[in-house]
């Protein structure tokens, strides 16, 4: 089945530190992949897609097919960072339909 | 619209009575999910529409459950005869089309069955 681990649920760390947020999947084939953001009171929201291969707020994800992961990285953190991150996929042999990991959330201390 | 969006805001429902929670998307997004977010997990699957047509529906727990989209635009998830097991963030979003893959999310509707 296709799936996605987040392996820890929570993440703190010192503002100005790097982060990583981990994810990996189990899918046959090419996915899409995605991360996913929720600020504190806010909707669930597209944060970056690995087609696009952009950096967002400072972040960048690189996907490593041969290692299925697609980890979440910034360079320096900033305490707005703070917030609870999804890591998701989306292909053909799910209908195309978004499978998300259980989220880490990441506590950016000052 | 401004974006996709969901009522009521909170439910709470004696067990055994029905529910209905409502979702509008953006206006003009042929696809719309439906997710089931329990407490400290993430967003998990329950159907998928597009326009009218209930594409997959496998995410659905029981068939307690039932999602309607009959015109193509607003949705509606029903649980009937609701259970504590239920209690849930019930989650919509929409997209332009099934294979761009970028969701638009509702704020939720908390469901708390008692």
């Amino acid at each position: 089945a296709q799936r996605v681990t987040q392996p820890e649920k929570l993440l703190s760390v010192f503002k100005g530190a790097p982060v990583e947020l981990k994810c990996n999947y189990s899918y046959s084939g090419s996915p899409e992949l995605f991360w996913y953001v929720q600020y504190s009171r806010q909707r669930l929201q597209l944060l970056l897609r690995h087609i696009s291969r952009e950096s967002i707020k400072g972040f960048t994800a690189d996907l490593n097919k041969g290692e299925t992961s697609f980890h979440l990285k910034k360079p320096f953190a900033q305490e707005e960072d703070s917030a609870m991150y999804y890591c998701a996929l989306s292909g053909p042999k799910e209908g195309f339909k978004t499978i998300f990991g259980a989220g880490t959330r990441l506590f950016v201390k000052a | 619209g401004a974006g996709v969006s969901q009522s009521p805001r909170y439910k709470v429902a004696k067990r055994g009575q029905d529910v209905a929670l409502r979702c509008d998307p953006i206006s003009g997004h042929v696809s719309l999910f439906w997710y089931q977010q329990a407490l400290g997990q993430g967003p998990e699957f329950l159907t998928y529409f597009q326009n009218e047509a209930q594409l997959d529906k496998s995410g659905l727990p029981s068939d307690r459950f039932f999602a309607e989209r009959p015109e193509g635009s607003v949705s509606t998830l029903k649980i009937q005869r609701t259970q504590q097991e239920d209690s849930a963030v019930y989650l919509c979003a929409s997209s332009r089309d099934r294979i761009n893959g970028k969701l638009f999310f509702g704020s939720g509707t908390q469901l708390s069955v008692l």
